[in-house]
């Protein structure tokens, strides 16, 4: 597709259950960013995937947070045994190679509501 | 760390006023800086950017100069637009080998006509 295209756009679960998180970039982007916004906060890097390098996973809060990247294209975020704190937008963002010069493009995120 | 502050919101403006919103940085190196917004409803968008001290970023009107003595990136725009309404977001990246951007916590921005 034209852009970065994640799915679902919106999500509601119960506390303690697993949820998964799609994110589709931009055809021909090597580099694949998530990012967490929470209400009032700005976003927070979580995981970088670059090519087949081993991805950065610095940015994961917890054990129960996991990221892969099938083919160098597709990416799914999961998130085990939801807590309410997990309530947030979830970016998926990608670009050609790594930052420096060029263009992170977002899509327009995942709502995941825990309750 | 790096770390990017931005004045809190919300802004409200009327139609055709003069805007600005503060960022400052702080960091190592030689980051660059970026101004992302997001409209109702979409995505993040990269509104504009500069790599180097004294380099304007400039895009629909906006515009920010890379300040490396007051370590700012004030985002301005002379005369803002309802369609302007939006959360407008700093953000910073240590230069060509970093992948991470580092954001404000955005700035709300609401225009009435």
């Amino acid at each position: 597709g034209a852009g970065v295209s994640q799915s679902p756009s919106n999500k509601v679960t119960e506390k303690g259950k697993d949820v998964e998180l799609r994110c589709d970039p931009i055809s021909g982007h090597t580099a694949l960013y998530w990012y967490r916004q929470s209400l009032g906060q700005g976003l927070e890097f979580l995981i970088y995937f670059q090519g087949n390098s081993a991805p950065d996973k610095s940015g994961l809060p917890s054990d129960r947070f996991s990221a892969e990247r099938t083919g160098g294209s597709v990416s799914t975020l999961t998130i085990q045994r939801t807590q309410q704190e997990d309530s947030a937008v979830y970016l998926c963002a990608s670009s050609l190679l790594n930052l420096g010069g060029n263009t992170i493009y977002f899509g327009e995120g995942s709502w995941l509501t825990v309750v | 760390g790096n770390s990017v502050t931005q004045m809190e919101g919300p802004v409200t403006l009327s139609e055709e006023a003069f805007l600005t919103i503060n960022c400052t940085y702080t960091a190592t190196g030689y980051p660059s800086l970026f101004w992302y917004v997001q409209y109702p409803g979409e995505g993040l968008q990269l509104l504009l950017k500069a790599t180097k001290a004294d380099d304007k970023g400039s895009n629909k009107g906006f515009e920010a100069t890379y300040r490396k003595e007051t370590t700012s990136f004030h985002l301005e725009k002379g005369s803002v637009q309802v369609s302007d309404s939006a959360v407008y977001f700093c953000a910073l990246s240590e230069g060509d080998s970093s992948y991470k951007l580092i954001f404000g916590s955005g700035t709300r921005l609401l225009v009435r006509p």
